[in-house]
Formats: structure tokens, C-alpha cells, sequence
């Protein structure tokens, strides 16, 4: 079993609809919560982190963290043609441990 | 300012070669990261750079990987002995050290294709 699962997708969805994102993890060890944004043939790009449990709003994004049950979430509304990407989800721990941990990305198209 | 840089950008080899991949990161970030992206996989780590620290070699896969970030900067991942299992996307990644290891900044990363 993987540390970290994320639902592949693809998932396609009119412009204006609210998107969700998720994944879930095993890891107990992970406090730093991230998710990335990668067009195609281009690095990764950092959206949003999150430390510990809660919610962070930046914008038309949204990402929640749920310790207890292990599951993190990132809501997009008003989704735009140009947040069509795969999204990432990535977590680390603390201390000496730096590397982030990926989850396998989700595929989104948001239609004109 | 500049970003991440890697070249080069597309590299492909035949099985059994040597290749080398370069990554120039941002200028002043102290920890340089190493990843693997097989097509349809998250990001897989590969090695961690800080400072003149000795690195994290953990996550490399095999002892054909090896890599050496010279006068803190500029740093090199060699493959030897390429394998078709090897075609990947590698990125490198930097972070500065105000920040912690969830601000990385990532280059375009180098497709390799082992044919």
C-alpha cells in the first residue's frame, strides 16, 4: 500500500463547477500538507501548504486537512479553463526528513 | 528572478550508457532535491541536498544512480548503465532555508527515454 492515494481521474467538468480534490494518507508522521499544480511537460508548481489539522482559503482555492481520518482536500470554484492540470498532493514530517512524499496526481479538464 | 534549470531538457540513450543530468537551482536556496516521474506516477525522491551537509541518498533506487552537487549549487545526477525502467521524467527542486521542505521550487525536469 502506498503512503499517500490519490484518485487518478481523469476528471473533466464544466467551467464554474467546484472541484474537489482528495487524497488520503498513512502516514501519522506527516504534519506539512501540500498540493501542487503541473501542466503538461512542465514542473510542478506550488499551490497552497497546509500545518496540521484546519482549512486555508487562497482565492478560488481551498484546502483542508483532516488529521483524524487522515484525508486532505483541495477545493477549486469557479473552476477556469486554465486550471486544467493534474494536481498533486505531497506531505512531509517534520525534523530531519525533507523530502516530500507524492501522491500519483489527479487529471483535471475544466470544458469552455 | 530565474528559476530552476535543468538541461538537458530531452535526452535519449541507449540502454547500457551513461547519462548525465544537470540542474542549476535558484540562486541562494541551500537544499536541492532529486525526483523521478514515471508516466502516471507522482513524484518519486531520489536524493536530498542541504547545505554541506552530507546528502540523503535514501531514496535512490539503485547504486548505477549516484549524484554530487558541487560549491553548493550546481548539481549532477549520473545514470549508469541505463535500463529501459530508467525513461522518466527528472526533476529537480530547490527550497531557501528561511523556508521549510514544503516550498519547494521545481525546474521543468529532463525526459529521459532509454531505448
Amino acid at each position: 500500500q502506498k503512503e499517500v492515494e490519490q484518485d487518478p481521474g481523469p476528471l473533466s467538468v464544466p467551467e464554474g463547477a467546484i472541484v474537489s480534490l482528495n487524497c488520503t494518507y498513512s502516514n501519522s508522521a506527516f504534519q506539512y500538507f501540500m498540493w501542487y499544480r503541473q501542466y503538461s511537460r512542465k514542473g510542478p508548481e506550488l499551490l497552497m501548504y497546509t500545518y496540521s489539522s484546519g482549512n486555508k482559503e487562497d482565492g478560488r482555492f481551498t484546502a483542508q486537512v483532516d488529521k483524524s481520518s487522515k484525508y486532505i482536500s483541495l477545493f477549486i470554484r469557479d473552476s477556469q479553463p486554465s486550471d486544467s492540470a493534474t494536481y498533486l498532493c505531497a506531505m512531509s514530517g517534520t525534523g530531519s526528513a525533507r523530502q516530500l512524499t507524492f501522491g500519483s496526481g489527479t487529471q483535471l479538464t475544466v470544458l469552455p | 528572478g530565474a528559476g530552476v534549470s535543468q538541461s538537458p531538457s530531452n535526452k535519449v540513450t541507449e540502454k547500457g550508457k551513461d547519462v548525465e543530468l544537470r540542474c542549476d537551482p535558484i540562486s541562494g536556496h541551500t537544499a536541492l532535491y532529486w525526483y523521478r516521474q514515471s508516466l502516471g506516477q507522482g513524484l518519486e525522491f531520489l536524493i536530498y541536498f542541504q547545505g554541506n551537509s552530507a546528502p540523503d541518498k535514501s531514496g535512490l533506487p539503485s547504486d548505477r544512480f549516484s549524484a554530487e552537487r558541487t560549491g553548493g549549487s550546481v548539481s549532477t545526477l549520473t545514470i549508469q548503465r541505463t535500463q529501459q525502467e530508467d525513461s522518466a521524467v527528472y526533476l529537480c527542486a530547490s527550497s531557501s532555508p528561511g523556508t521549510g521542505a514544503y516550498e519547494q521550487y521545481f525546474g521543468p525536469g529532463t525526459r529521459l527515454t532509454v531505448t
